[in-house]
């Protein structure tokens, strides 16, 4: 099935540090969500965007919906050790059945304090 | 926590066997999503439920099936079960029929096949 590039893999970083993440679709998106798992728990929602060009933040992460509609990426800023986790990227694409969330394959976030 | 509750938390069980994992929506959400996440597929959307009925179906096996019930409760039915079956099943709900609104995840079921 479809599914969504989600980068890097994997991510060692110092307490501190910004972070940079992205999704990239092939196909157009009408909607994109950013989640983070931890262990042993289910996906928490962390930002949604609706519109092309969007730019929203949650306290020390800012999330942006592509203009081409076709990518999206987080960034957490002055990273801290309980950003620790699995950052996933989902969204919806156009003419996807509705209610069908495409999941990227995650992003692992490792924080040196 | 997000409202959205599943049991059990953990299940062993063997090939061939059956089961039912259950999930209770937050309050309101008439919505119902089943995914299934194994270390190597990631997070996959196996069906949806809206108040009742059936409304998505995504890469869901023959030998699952689910439903929900009118207090909007739903039940992932799990049969033939086979080694790969081995996976954290979560629920997510979300108010409307559309994931255009944010599905909230339950804590899921860890299902163990041996």
């Amino acid at each position: 099935g479809q599914q969504l590039n989600q980068s890097p893999q994997s991510m060692f970083i110092q307490e501190g540090e910004d972070v940079s993440m992205n999704c990239t679709s092939s196909s157009i998106f009408n909607t994109w969500l950013w989640y983070k798992q931890d262990p042993g728990e289910g996906p928490v929602l962390l930002i949604a965007l609706y519109k092309a060009g969007e730019l929203t933040s949650n306290g020390r992460l800012t999330a942006q919906f592509g203009i081409t509609r076709k990518d999206s990426f987080l960034n957490i800023s002055a990273s801290i050790p309980s950003d620790v986790g699995i950052y996933f990227c989902a969204g919806q694409a156009q003419g996807g059945s509705q209610g069908n969330l495409i999941f990227g394959k995650g992003t692992k976030l490792s924080v040196k304090p | 926590d997000s409202g959205v509750t599943q049991t059990p938390k953990h299940l062993i069980t063997a090939t061939g066997q059956r089961v039912t994992l259950r999930c209770s929506p937050r309050s309101g959400d008439l919505s119902v999503y089943w995914y299934q996440q194994s270390l190597d597929q990631g997070l996959q959307f196996l069906i949806q439920y809206y108040n009742g009925e059936e409304r998505a179906k995504g890469n869901i096996l023959e030998r699952f099936s689910a439903q929900q019930f009118p207090d909007l409760h739903s039940e992932l039915n799990l049969s033939s079960l086979e080694l790969g079956d081995s996976a954290l099943y979560f629920c997510a709900s979300s108010v409307t029929i559309n994931s255009y609104n944010e599905q909230f995840f339950g804590p899921g079921t860890r299902l163990t096949v041996l």
